[in-house]
């Protein structure tokens, strides 16, 4: 989805490094995620914000921090990288309405940590 | 919440119909049923969501039956563009958000 961004889209890093992904949304969503992938194991949720002052832990938040700065930024640091944080990472952002929500995904970082 | 059975991977070929089955046991009251579509380096895109019965959208039907134990996302006459990883989805709408859960998902491949 075109009005979700990711930035970088390739990193390519060295263990113990510090590294951001940035995420940032124009559809005026105040729920954002961050998501892992890795080959076999689908989508694993991280971190995810349902407005600027809410912050709540996923399934693997270890070793990964965010940062909500505004309605429509979100971003996932990793403090010192390890080489099995190598992965494909995606942001996403949902409005629930009504009893349908949808989540829009951003297209993705991948990142390779050496 | 839920957890989701799906095929691993199906093939067919353009022109078919594709019918790819969840099998969602523990299935909650609240729960809704949500497939996603996800292009090789992209991420996945919503394509139908339902609770009990058929729902039809521009892309796909969802068949889920009285017991709601599974559910069958229908695809039809599918073309190469339709070659992706199907994910299946349970979980309460309204908490939905902070809780969705992708398996394994399943990978379609669709052949000339």
């Amino acid at each position: 989805d075109a009005d979700v961004t990711q930035t970088p889209r390739n990193r390519i890093t060295k263990t113990g490094k510090r590294i951001m992904l940035e995420c940032s949304q124009t559809k005026g969503h105040d729920r954002m995620y961050w998501y892992r992938q890795d080959p076999g194991l689908g989508l694993r949720l991280i971190y995810y914000s349902f407005d600027v002052k809410d912050i709540n832990k996923g399934e693997i938040s270890d070793g990964y921090s965010v940062s909500r700065q505004a309605q429509a930024k979100f971003s996932l640091s990793l403090e010192s990288a390890i080489p099995n944080q190598t992965a494909l990472y995606f942001c996403a952002t949902s409005d629930p309405q009504g009893v349908q929500e949808t989540q829009y995904f951003g297209p993705g970082t991948r990142l390779l940590v050496l | 919440l839920a957890k989701t059975t799906q095929p691993i991977s199906m093939d067919s070929y353009e022109g078919q119909e594709v019918n790819i089955t969840c099998s969602h046991n523990n299935i909650a009251t609240n729960d809704y049923i949500t497939w996603y579509q996800q292009f090789p380096s992209q991420g996945p895109r919503f394509i139908i969501q339902g609770y009990k019965t058929k729902v039809t959208n521009e892309v796909a039907s969802l068949f889920i039956p009285a017991d709601r134990k599974s559910s069958t996302l229908s695809l039809p006459r599918v073309s190469l563009s339709d070659t992706a990883v199907y994910y299946c989805l349970v979980g309460e709408i309204y908490n939905q958000g902070g809780k969705l859960i992708f398996g394994q998902g399943t990978e379609l491949s669709v052949k000339p």
